[in-house]
């Protein structure tokens, strides 16, 4: 099974603030990866799949970057409803995986 | 509106079964692979088991491997998780899951999810 290594496990920060997660897969995984952000008591929402792609309906303040090992999540201006916790998870081969999770918390 | 809506979970005894569902609404089921995604309290997302279009092919994750069964009925819109032999670490909040062909195999489709307590 691949993987999947986010850190970090936890940021604080405050509105407005420029936050980066990072993921790195234990083998290339092309860009085979996405992005999830959950809520407590929530089922998981989808941000980003094919490591850069910005799904439907989600704000543009989320990107996606990275391919082969290494990606990266950015929240470029973080609002009050982004404080969550991040996945990512690797699409290259069964069985998917995710990452360990990142909160982000209020500063 | 695209819906995913589980049942199924409760309390059950280590070494007990369970058989949980998912209603599909809103697309056409059997174009779709389908997941179970699960999470244990407080802790993160773990992928369960995939099944893709017509049921030929099926995948596990290791630690459910012979113990757990993921099918699916496209005539009643329905995916299912046969759960034996169940252990408390299998305590967890089960997802059905769409992964999306647009998105890459991204979820794009999540149930509200359904508790299973494996407990004595």
């Amino acid at each position: 099974d691949i993987q999947m290594t986010q850190f970090p496990s936890s940021v604080s920060a405050s509105v407005g603030d420029r936050v980066t997660i990072t993921c790195r897969a234990g083998q290339g995984i092309s860009s085979r990866l996405a992005w999830y952000q959950q809520k407590p008591g929530k089922a998981p929402n989808l941000l980003i799949y094919a490591a850069s792609s910005l799904q439907s309906g989600v704000p543009s303040r989320f990107s996606g970057s990275g391919s082969g090992t290494d990606f990266t999540l950015t929240i470029s201006s973080l609002q009050p409803e982004d404080f969550a916790i991040y996945y990512c998870q690797q699409a290259n081969s069964f069985p998917f995986t995710f990452g360990g999770g990142t909160k982000v918390e209020i500063k | 509106e695209v819906q995913l809506v589980e049942s199924g979970g409760g309390l059950v005894q280590p070494g007990g079964s369970l058989r949980l569902s998912c209603a599909a609404s809103g697309f056409t089921f059997s174009n779709y692979w389908m997941s179970w995604v699960r999470q244990a309290p407080g802790k993160g997302l773990e992928w369960v088991a995939n099944i893709n279009q017509g049921a030929s092919e099926k995948h596990y994750v290791d630690s459910v491997k012979g113990r757990f069964t993921i099918s699916r009925d496209d005539a009643q819109n329905s995916l299912y998780l046969q759960m034996n032999s169940l252990r408390a670490e299998d305590t967890a909040v089960y997802y059905c899951a769409r992964p999306g062909v647009s998105t890459s195999w991204g979820v794009d489709c999540w149930g509200q999810g359904t508790l299973v307590t494996v407990s004595s």
